[in-house]
């Protein structure tokens, strides 16, 4: 256990339906990332917050995804209107603040996310 | 871009020696080193950064030749715990995104 947590583990949707996650970071890190990991896949970029700022998103994102961090705490990663090939695992992560020149990531448990 | 690693698949037997390479064809500033048990979220091993230093588990040993962009993650006196898919990352800032390569898939066998 890393110490961060996500939730729901599992989520399965139709297609069409919006889906939204959370992740809790650990408490004193303040930046947090969200990445998508398929099959075979290393973990891809989606979006990285610094406290509440949204820094950097992928080119690749589509605008139906969207992150939020109200108050540079949890975060929440919706997807609207899922289409089949949204199906992967949703991670997130979180590394550390201050002076501290390494930036290394904790990864969460991760949602899993299957759209029929 | 995205970095390449080699080997794709390794099997070793326990107490055997291995050394997963990854290279980048961009600048780097840092090279992060997972590994990710099946259906499991990946845990980090190591970090090294531009100028040599590093950070990570002690049992576990890397490179980064920064010239070359190119790091190594050293395996020795492997044990049946090690099996899983190693990844590297690359960041070409201090607190930028990090890419990750697709993986080495390591079996370590009795």
């Amino acid at each position: 256990d890393t110490g961060v947590s996500q939730d729901p583990r599992h989520k399965i949707t139709k297609r069409g339906q919006n889906v939204t996650f959370r992740c809790d970071p650990i408490s004193e890190h303040n930046r947090l990332y969200w990445y998508r990991q398929t099959l075979g896949q290393g973990p891809e970029f989606l979006t990285y917050f610094q406290n509440e700022a949204q820094l950097e998103k992928s080119r690749l994102l589509s605008d139906r995804f969207s992150a939020e961090r109200p108050k540079g705490s949890f975060s929440t990663l919706e997807i609207q209107r899922t289409e089949q090939g949204d199906s992967a695992m949703y991670l997130c992560a979180s590394s550390g603040s201050g002076q501290s020149s390494y930036n290394e990531q904790f990864f969460g448990p991760g949602t899993r996310l299957t759209v029929l | 871009q995205q970095p390449v690693q080699s080997p794709q698949a390794v099997i070793l037997r326990e107490g055997e020696d291995a050394v997963i390479n990854c290279s980048s064809s961009k600048a780097l500033y840092s090279v992060h080193w997972y590994r990710q048990k099946h259906g499991e979220a990946p845990v980090f091993l190591m970090i090294l950064l531009k100028g040599g230093e590093q950070k990570g588990h002690e049992k576990i040993s890397a490179s980064f030749n920064e010239k070359k962009q190119q790091s190594s993650l050293y395996l020795t006196a492997s044990q049946l715990s090690y099996s899983g898919t190693y990844f590297c990352g690359t960041a070409a800032g201090g607190y930028q995104k990090v890419t990750f390569g697709i993986g080495t898939k390591l079996q370590v066998i009795p």
